[in-house]
């Protein structure tokens, strides 16, 4: 059975700075996605970034970057010039592609950017 | 371009109650995900229905249970509720059965007495 483990249940970092969240996951597959989502209080789950795994590459939108290790299972998320609009929780995930659909979470890590 | 929405965005139900939430999907998606993420917990897969029919499902009871209608709107029905039925539950719609962009709604908190 696949695991998402998100071992910093909360972080907090200056308006401006840099931060990076950490992700470890476990699976014998080899095809798959890892994720990372946002919810802020309002409750929706926002969609941050998306890797898929055979791209060595890492994946970028704008601030938010990621550093993909697929042999180590290892996702992490860098926000860059952090916003207070960053404050929220932030969810990495796991889908197999024989398991379309079926995102696997982790238990989360609280942000707060401070002013 | 309208989003997923669901309703109720609240709920109270006491303890073998049955209740039924619904999910519109966003415009021109067929496939709807369901979702329960208790209070301080990442969210956890309950099943995905594509094109009317339950095409993946996860470890909860046949309590659990769902239908997708023609216009791929779909509802989760929870028979004989359980204290620790109480959670948030979030519907995500999807272009394509393999999800790899899901968009999810704001979610009905069902609080179980």
């Amino acid at each position: 059975a696949q695991t998402v483990t998100q071992s910093q249940p909360e972080m907090s970092v200056q308006e401006a700075e840099t931060v990076t969240l950490s992700c470890t996951y476990d699976t014998s597959e080899n095809n798959y996605y890892l994720f990372w989502y946002k919810q802020p209080p309002s409750r929706q789950m926002i969609l941050v970034i998306r890797q898929e795994a055979y791209k060595q590459q890492n994946a970028t939108e704008n601030r938010f970057s990621v550093n993909f290790q697929k042999a180590a299972k290892s996702f992490s998320l860098k926000i860059s010039d952090s916003q207070l609009g960053d404050t929220a929780m932030y969810f990495c995930a796991f889908m197999s592609y024989n398991q379309g659909g079926k995102l696997i979470f982790g238990q989360g890590t609280e942000l707060s950017v401070k002013p | 371009e309208t989003g997923v929405t669901q309703s109720p965005t609240h709920l109270i139900k006491t303890r073998g109650q049955q209740v039924t939430l619904r999910c519109s999907s966003q415009s021109g998606h067929n496939t709807v995900s369901w979702y329960q993420q208790a209070l301080g917990q990442g969210p956890q897969f309950i099943f995905q229905y594509y094109r009317e029919e339950e095409n993946g499902r996860g470890n909860f009871p046949p309590r659990f249970s769902g239908l997708q209608f023609p216009n791929y709107s779909s509802e989760l029905n929870v028979n004989a509720l359980e204290l620790d039925d109480s959670a948030l539950y979030l519907c995500a719609s999807s272009l394509e059965s393999s999800g790899r962009e899901q968009f999810f709604g704001p979610g009905t908190r069902l609080t179980v007495l």
